[in-house]
């Protein structure tokens, strides 16, 4: 299942408010997960489930979608939210990554 | 407090092999799947292979671009993950990292992760 991603990068501001869109080649239901990733960092889960928020997570991050579009959307940006942003199915293997969102200040 | 910690990256030439590890804590090590996934530098993520618990019977999904190279394995006695990598290329360059899986679940935490560099 091949997963599209974009944008590939996108410059905002704090406060700002950020979609970012992952579309999946086949239908997923809503197997799909957020991960947040900051340099010289592992990946952090943020959403699971398509609109399912991680225990810890701050509630400005939020999910929504099913079947073959998702979209990850951060209310007002915060400094410590600047980093990369990955999507991932985990419907069918091989399990499959979108190419990843940096945000940029 | 759920810990993963790779270890056995380093420089390896294309053809060779290397064995990597991952030391688990902090939960019931036998109650998961474990996954292996990389990060070529500057790169995005790519899963790499799972391994299912003792109740699915051990059983194994690779991606592609590894399958009849690499070989998970575990050892739930000492709540442990492995990677064999045979035959290694150029391209199996990455950041390689340990993970913590479900049936139906994604990834939920990941270890620091160990750089293997396949090089001549």
């Amino acid at each position: 299942i091949r997963i599209t991603q974009s944008p590939s990068s996108f410059s905002a501001s704090t406060e700002d408010r950020v979609t970012i869109t992952c579309r999946a080649s086949q239908g997923i239901s809503s197997y799909l997960a957020w991960f947040q990733q900051k340099p010289g960092e592992a990946p952090k889960l943020l959403i699971y489930a398509a609109s399912t928020l991680q225990s810890g997570v701050p509630s400005r991050f939020s999910g929504s979608g099913s079947g073959t579009d998702f979209t990850l959307t951060i209310s007002r940006l915060q400094s410590e939210d600047f980093a990369t942003y990955y999507c991932q199915q985990y419907y069918d293997y091989p399990i499959t990554f979108g190419q990843g969102t940096r945000l940029e200040i | 407090e759920v810990q993963l910690v790779e270890s056995g990256g380093g420089l390896v030439q294309p053809g060779g092999s290397l064995r990597l590890s991952c030391a688990a804590s902090g939960f019931s090590f036998s109650d998961f799947y474990m996954d292996w996934v990389r990060q070529a530098p500057g790169k995005g993520l790519e899963w790499v292979g799972r391994i299912r618990k003792k109740a699915n019977s051990y059983t194994t999904e690779y991606a592609a671009s590894v399958k009849g190279r690499f070989t998970v394995s575990r050892d739930d006695s000492e709540t442990s993950l492995y990677l064999q990598m045979n035959s290694l290329k150029t391209e199996d360059t990455a950041v390689y990292y340990c993970a913590r899986s479900e049936s139906y679940y994604p990834i939920d935490y990941w270890g620091l992760g160990t750089l293997v560099t396949v090089s001549s």
